[in-house]
């Protein structure tokens, strides 16, 4: 099935920096979805974006649905050490599927 | 409003075994999605399901692999005769109907290893 372009695929970053991630499709979708999935557990979802060039904010969390329907952003302020994991993007077609990013590792250095 | 609820959690099984995963939906979901996961890598889809219906079954093997979500009770994800390649973890998701908008929520997953 479809793959999503989700870079970077890892991050070392320090604590306290922010952060960036951002996915791109060949094909439009009518929602993006941002997961966090910590090892031995299932995908957390952070948040959900419904429509073109929404930019919704959840806590230190912020996404954005890219004006294209093609592309979604996720940026992450003043990291802290519990924000290490593996970060994915989703997109929801009219058929209601959905299709993963490969994932971006977090690592954050006290 | 409980999760989506999978079990069991870990399941060894022998070389030939079957394997039957299970996976109740949250509250008020008729969707459901199976996925496979690696260690170290992403999530791949498997079967998509509605009550009673498999709506897309593309990613998973023609051979051992079965998904059934019934009327009443849980989904079930059933592989026949396991063989070492098919440890992984395995997650269940469901989805309420929201027209053309969704959103997936997963279970904590169901880890096979194969011996």
């Amino acid at each position: 099935g479809q793959q999503l372009n989700q870079s970077p695929q890892s991050m070392f970053i320090q604590e306290g920096e922010d952060v960036s991630m951002n996915c791109t499709s060949s094909s439009i979708f009518n929602t993006w979805l941002w997961y966090k999935q910590d090892p031995g557990e299932g995908p957390v979802l952070l948040i959900a974006l419904y429509k073109a060039g929404e930019l919704t904010s959840n806590g230190r969390l912020t996404a954005q649905f890219g004006i294209t329907r093609k592309d979604s952003f996720l940026n992450i302020s003043a990291s802290i050490p519990s924000d290490v994991g593996i970060y994915f993007c989703a997109g929801c077609d009219t058929g209601n599927q959905f299709y993963f990013g490969t994932g971006t590792s977090l690592t954050v250095i006290p | 409003n409980a999760g989506v609820m999978q079990n069991p959690r870990h399941l060894v099984r022998r070389r030939g075994q079957e394997a039957r995963l299970r996976c109740s939906p949250m509250k008020g979901h008729s969707h459901v999605y199976w996925y496979r996961q690696l260690p170290e890598e992403g999530l791949k889809f498997m079967v998509y399901l509605q009550k009673e219906n498999i709506i897309d079954e593309s990613g998973m093997p023609k051979e051992r692999f079965s998904a059934e979500f019934p009327k009443e009770g849980p989904s079930i994800l059933r592989i026949q005769q396991v063989v070492r390649g098919d440890s992984a973890a395995y997650f269940c998701a469901s989805s309420p109907r929201r027209g053309n908008t969704g959103e997936l929520f997963f279970g904590e997953g169901s880890r096979l290893t194969v011996l």
